[in-house]
This record gives structure tokens, sequence and C-alpha cells, in this order.
């Protein structure tokens, strides 16, 4: 299947730093891909969907100035936590939809674990 | 909230044995998907079942999907200890966007 990967896979920050988290599709092309975040043991909740060559579309209840998306080339999406605090400590998913896929599967990057200390 | 629910929220299993997961969600889909997460890990896609689809069988894995229940149940068949980790149901209802269910932790023992 497809691959999509991130980077850094683990990252600890000082409160009020801010923090790049880079999502790449690896064989395919993505126009879309999707940024979640995830608490432990807790479900994935969708923070945005980041479109190529245009404005992310942020979910209801995500501040889209703290959580700031550059979706720059077909196969590179980030997400940038500014001034990050305790409370955003959390693992960050991505995931891209392969468009030349037979299926709608969307295909997830390994993840990116951000403590704020 | 569109989350859909998962049930049971935690399931323990000898090795050899069936598991099976059911998924309730509450607004009408394009399809329904299945994933896998090992701990702290990302997700695995398992296999897709869409709407006009009532089952869909992948290995040891089968699927099943009411529309007019708004459910779906994963059942894996001869379960291995390989087999421990959480699995999530995503509903695909617009644009590709996903709504995950709340999850099921397997736990398989030897």
């Amino acid at each position: 299947g497809a691959v999509v990967s991130q980077h850094p896979s683990r990252v600890i920050c000082k409160s009020g730093t801010s923090v790049k988290i880079e999502c790449r599709s690896l064989d395919f092309q993505a126009t879309t891909m999707f940024w979640y975040r995830q608490f432990p043991k807790q479900s994935l909740m969708l923070m945005a969907t980041s479109n190529e060559g245009s404005k992310a579309t942020y979910e209801q209840g995500v501040e889209k100035d703290k959580f700031l998306i550059n979706h720059a080339s077909l196969t590179l999406s980030t997400l940038t936590v500014t001034s990050a605090h305790p409370e955003d400590s959390s693992f960050y998913i991505c995931s891209a939809r392969d468009p030349g896929g037979l299926t709608d599967t969307q295909y997830f990057g390994p993840g990116t674990r951000l403590t704020v200390l | 909230s569109q989350q859909g629910e998962e049930d049971p929220q935690a399931l323990s299993i000898q090795e050899g044995e069936n598991a099976t997961m059911n998924c309730s969600y509450k607004t009408s889909i394009n399809n329904l998907q299945w994933y896998r997460q090992n701990s702290g890990r990302g997700l695995v896609h398992l296999i897709l079942i869409r709407s006009n689809e009532r089952e869909k069988h992948s290995g040891r894995l089968r699927v099943t999907l009411d529309t007019s229940k708004k459910s779906s149940s994963l059942l894996i068949t001869a379960s291995r200890a390989a087999d421990t980790a959480s699995y999530f149901c995503a509903t695909d209802h617009t644009a590709s966007k996903l709504t995950f269910g709340t999850g099921t932790r397997l736990q398989v023992t030897l």
C-alpha cells in the first residue's frame, strides 16, 4: 500500500515554543491530507483538512491560529503547534488519500508524540 | 458529535478464539473502514466496506455492515497473540473525512 511518513516521531519541547511536524506521502501525490490528534487510550479526532495550494479547513473547536497548517506541495503538509502548552501534549497523526488508488482508503503516518513540559 | 460507538471497549481472549467487535454510527455513510493500531503507533488499514455491501472477507477478518441499523461488526477468527492491538471503525460521510469510533482494545493471551 501507499506510504505516508511523519517527522519527527517524537518531540519534547518547553512551554511557549513552537513545534513543526511534517507529513509526507512517499509514493503518491496527495491533494488532500488530514491531521488528527489522539489522547491516551482515546480515539482519533480530526483537527483539520489540509488542501494543497489553499487554506486548510478546520474542525469546530480547533484554533487555526494555534495549529498552523501548510500544504505547500502535493507530497508535503506541515502542522505547526504555536506557543505550545502542556495541554497540547498529544499524539498527532496525519493521513493522506491516494487519488489514483482504487479505493477510498486513507493511509496514515506513524504519528508524532508531542510532549510539552 | 458524529463519533461512533464501539463495543466492547476492551476484550480479552485466548489465542485461537474468535474476537468480535461492534461499531455503531449515527448518520448515513459512503463506506465504513476498520483500522488497527498498536500501542503508540500509527494506524493500519484493515478493510473497507461500502454502503451497498453487506459482508466482506479478508484473510481471518470478516466485516459485516447493516445500514438499516447503522452498525458494523469485525470478526477476527483464530486469533493470535500478534492480534493484540486497538481496533477502530471509521465512517466516511463526505469528502473522505473519516469519523472514528471509540475503539476496542483487544488483548490476546497465549
